[in-house]
């Protein structure tokens, strides 16, 4: 069955630091999508993206965040100057179509840890 | 602003006691209400969307049914492997092809069914 990959799986980094995470949206997927997940609370919107440009974004996603598909098969995330409050899950998603039957698949995501 | 609250938030079960989770939801025009499962430390895994109130989804031991307000997810004999935290979530019907498409998450009921 196809899936979304993200790589790391973990991240510690300083705070500060720039981290770029990376995912491998499903092949003939179109959407693709970021969202977080901080410990212990719910799985929150970041940003979606379509034929090469933002789609939408939330009031998380501001000047410090960026993404890119910088090939035909990566889909990146990139968080300037981290803070401690960016530690959290990241996960990446893609659908065929931005609404549908089949949902958004989900990669298992990049623990992200700021010190 | 889309709204989703799951109760409860936790569940404890007997192998075999069937029960239900609630998902109540605002949302300013629903496109689709989805359920996913989460285990610990992965991504999201998606298992029904609906669409209108009315509409019955099923899939193994488990059942989603859908009201203009809220969704159930029946669990029916439940097996120890059914253990993880179900999430509910809602996208707006405000959705064209290149306009986002995002999903608002409830916080989750985490689910333990004992052997």
């Amino acid at each position: 069955e196809p899936e979304v990959t993200q790589t790391p799986s973990h991240q510690v980094t300083q705070m500060g630091q720039e981290v770029i995470l990376r995912c491998v949206p499903i092949s003939n997927h179109l959407y693709f999508y970021w969202y977080r997940q901080i410990l212990g609370q719910k799985v929150e919107f970041l940003v979606s993206f379509y034929n090469n440009e933002i789609s939408e974004k939330s009031e998380i996603f501001d000047d410090q965040f960026s993404v890119e598909r910088p090939d035909g098969s990566n889909f990146t995330l990139k968080i300037r100057s981290t803070k401690l409050e960016d530690s959290a899950m990241y996960f990446c998603a893609s659908s065929e179509a931005p609404g549908g039957n089949y949902g958004y698949t989900f990669g298992s995501g990049t623990r992200l840890t700021v010190v | 602003e889309d709204q989703v609250t799951q109760s409860p938030e936790a569940l404890r079960l007997q192998e075999g006691e069937s029960s239900s989770l609630n998902c109540s939801y605002t949302v300013s025009g629903l496109r689709g209400l989805f359920w996913y499962r989460q285990d610990p430390g992965k991504g999201p895994e998606f298992l029904f969307t609906l669409y209108s109130a009315g509409e019955e989804k099923e899939k193994e031991r488990l059942k989603a049914t859908l009201t203009k307000k809220e969704s159930f997810l029946h669990i029916t004999a439940p097996k120890p492997e059914d253990s993880a935290t179900y999430l509910c979530a809602v996208q707006s019907s405000y959705i064209t092809e290149t306009s986002g498409s995002r999903l608002t998450f409830g916080e989750g009921t985490q689910l333990t069914v004992n052997p």
